[in-house]
């Protein structure tokens, strides 16, 4: 059973670009969440997507934005970059959306923005 | 607004002492309790959950308490051992409607040999 993967592991982008960031569930699950990890702190709620539509958000302004496929990757795309993006981003998939609560990470993303 | 509170925010313990980690929630729809556990470079890995039906769930040297009527919960580690140092972190979510996790602000456990 493969587990969730992201890419790329690293990424250093300069203020006001944009960025994309790639992630694939784990075997058998359709339902792809994505969290921001500031340092120091535990991971923000972004949003979650359940068969290709967005299934709930949370407090992050719409520059901040994703897509999921029909093979159940996702993307999470954000736009306008700034200093404050600087962050863990964690993708974590979950088996189906009624069982959405019960979430399993990959390794995440660091976005460094300068 | 902290849906979750964590302390303590680090914590060092001998080798095969007790480590204790303890959470707070207001949210009383909150019905779904899990515990990560984060290696530094790595994401979370769900280590042990609780729902509140039951006042503890025990798996290895995990367990976790759980008290409804204080809107607490916790996470003991028994036998605690260099493996265990890391972050870990809290969280409650709601089993049905919206169910993204709401994390607390996580623990540095560090085991002493």
């Amino acid at each position: 059973e493969t587990g969730v993967t992201q890419s790329p592991t690293h990424l250093i982008k300069t203020r006001g670009q944009q960025v994309t960031l790639r992630c694939s569930s784990q075997s058998g699950h359709n339902t792809v969440s994505w969290y921001q990890q500031a340092l120091g702190q535990g991971p923000q709620f972004i949003f979650q997507y359940y068969r290709e539509e967005e299934n709930g958000r949370g407090n992050f302004p719409p520059r901040f934005s994703g897509l999921q496929f029909p093979n159940y990757s996702s993307e999470l795309n954000v736009n306008a970059l700034e200093l404050d993006d600087s962050a863990l981003y964690l993708c974590a998939s979950s088996l189906d959306r009624v069982s959405s609560y019960e979430q399993y990470f990959g390794p995440g993303t660091r976005l460094t923005v300068t | 607004q902290q849906q979750v509170k964590q302390s303590p925010q680090s914590l060092i313990v001998q080798k095969g002492g007790i480590s204790i980690i303890n959470c707070a929630y207001e949210n009383t729809a909150f019905d779904y309790f899990p515990w990560y556990q984060q290696f530094p470079g790595k994401g979370p890995a769900l280590l042990i959950a609780i729902r509140p039906d039951v006042s503890e769930k025990k798996e290895g040297r995990f367990t976790i308490s759980f008290n409804k009527s204080a809107k607490q919960f916790s996470l003991h580690i028994m036998d605690s051992q260099p493996g265990d140092s890391a972050t870990y972190f809290c969280a409650a979510s709601m089993m049905t409607g919206a169910n993204n996790l709401f994390f607390g602000t996580g623990t540095r456990l560090t085991v002493i040999p």
